[in-house]
């Protein structure tokens, strides 16, 4: 089945430690997002991905990046990860053709210890 | 721009029926509905495109009007199943389609037997 896959579920990192999340799909979308959501919250765009154009949320903190290398593989990158970053970080796609819906991925649960 | 959702929670008996509200202060592009249960990602159930539509799913339906910048989730019989937290997510109509969601704050819907 098709789908958006990210790894790992969950992730335990040391502060300020470099971390990299992964997500990958098969729904050969061109746009796609990373969401950050912390516990009992909405989630938060993060930046996202049109088609190779990386558009980032002006809240956005510097400390996180993100590498698209082909249209299936996104990666967020958590330079230096602080105890204020620990959330579930979302993966979502979408396309043009089916009005932009989203397709979640598991989400990767992030602890900062 | 977050768009404001309400009621906050709802506690209701297994065949009742609910009413989740979504309303922006912004021309809205979009409206997405989304379920999520604790600890997983969030899962699509419709989405409504500027110009007013109502769209229903078996027993859950929604509507947008436009005038308003407003949209209604609407539960119908509720099942146990139902239970969760309802996100309403918005997209401006400046973006065009692909900005990325703004999500309410949610809605906790728990169903009793």
């Amino acid at each position: 089945d098709a789908m958006v896959i990210q790894n790992p579920r969950y992730q335990v990192t040391q502060f300020g430690k470099p971390v990299t999340l992964s997500c990958s799909q098969t729904l050969n979308h061109n746009v796609m997002y990373w969401y950050q959501q912390k516990s009992s919250q909405a989630p938060k765009l993060l930046f996202h991905y049109y088609d190779k154009d990386f558009n980032n949320e002006a809240d956005t903190p510097d400390n996180f990046q993100s590498r698209r290398p082909n249209t299936s593989f996104c990666f967020l990158d958590i330079r230096s990860p602080g105890l204020g970053d620990a959330a579930m970080y979302l993966c979502a796609t979408s396309r043009e053709g089916e009005g932009f819906r989203y397709t979640f991925g598991s989400g990767t649960r992030l602890t900062v210890v | 721009q977050q768009p404001v959702q309400s009621p906050q929670a709802v506690i209701l008996r297994e065949g009742e029926d609910a009413v989740i509200n979504c309303s922006s202060s912004k021309a809205l592009y979009s409206v997405h509905w989304y379920r999520q249960k604790h600890g997983e990602a969030p899962v699509f159930l419709m989405i409504l495109l500027k110009g007013g539509e109502q769209k229903g799913h078996e027993k859950i339906s929604a509507s947008f009007n436009e005038k308003k910048q407003q949209s209604s989730l609407y539960l119908t019989a509720s099942q146990l199943s139902y239970s969760g937290t309802y996100f309403c997510g918005t997209e401006l109509d400046s973006g065009g389609g692909a900005d990325g969601l703004t999500f309410g704050k949610g809605t906790h819907l728990i169903i009793q037997p």
